[in-house]
């Protein structure tokens, strides 16, 4: 069964901590994607990687980073948290173009104190 | 950003009756159309992949049409039961841009 994990399915952390979501897949799947889901506002796209250490801006990049080291690793990075970035991350990976569907990790819901 | 929209943004069905909703999308650089279910605490799962205008696919008890003229998708439910609660996101993607998700399609099946 095709897979995306997430690092962490809850996290707490204090405003202005560096912190690090991590998300694997195990499809060999090109396309590598960072969402934040928040009520009543859908999915918004943070970042996104076609390739290995290529990476590009989504729709709400502003404080986040991302790094792709290998093809299956794909880190979302907060470097300084701020309460308005307490949400709930997706992860999401899929192949080729968008005629296929995305595969989505479990979620890591975010609280930043 | 591409403007998608759900609705309603949520329903309550009884177990056994059909039940359906919409999302509406651009109607112009129509490249796919995604359907997703999420279920509380799992992740998001992809039902349908949609192309074509007067696609209709289907999967069990769950159907979607498309017409990308208008810029809609209905998705279907027949005989809703209780493991179709869930919430059911729409993706849009036009030519040369990113997916843009709608906010969501909140579904609560009673028993």
């Amino acid at each position: 069964d095709v897979k995306v994990t997430q690092s962490s399915r809850y996290l707490v952390k204090r405003t202005g901590e560096k912190v690090f979501l991590e998300c694997v897949q195990d499809m060999d799947h090109e396309n590598m994607f960072w969402y934040r889901q928040d009520p009543g506002l859908g999915l918004r796209l943070i970042y996104f990687s076609y390739d290995v250490k290529m990476k590009e801006k989504g729709d709400i990049p502003e404080g986040y980073s991302v790094s792709r080291e290998k093809k299956e690793r794909f880190s979302l990075i907060l470097e300084s948290a701020s309460t308005n970035q307490t949400s709930m991350y997706l992860c999401a990976s899929s192949q080729g173009a968008d005629y296929y569907g995305y595969t989505f990790g479990s979620g890591t819901r975010l609280t930043v104190v | 950003i591409l403007n998608v929209e759900q609705s309603p943004q949520s329903l309550h069905v009884q177990e056994g009756d059909s039940t359906n909703f919409t999302c509406s999308f651009p109607s112009s650089n129509f490249y796919a159309l995604h359907w997703y279910r999420w279920e509380t605490a799992k992740s998001p799962e992809a039902l349908f992949v949609m192309t074509l205008n007067g696609d209709e696919k289907k999967k069990g008890r769950i159907s979607a049409t498309l017409n990308t003229k208008e810029g809609y998708s209905y998705l279907y439910i027949k005989g809703s039961q209780p493991e179709d609660s869930a919430t059911y996101l729409c993706a849009f993607k036009a030519a040369g841009n990113k997916l843009t998700f709608g906010g969501g399609t909140r579904v609560l099946v009673k028993p």
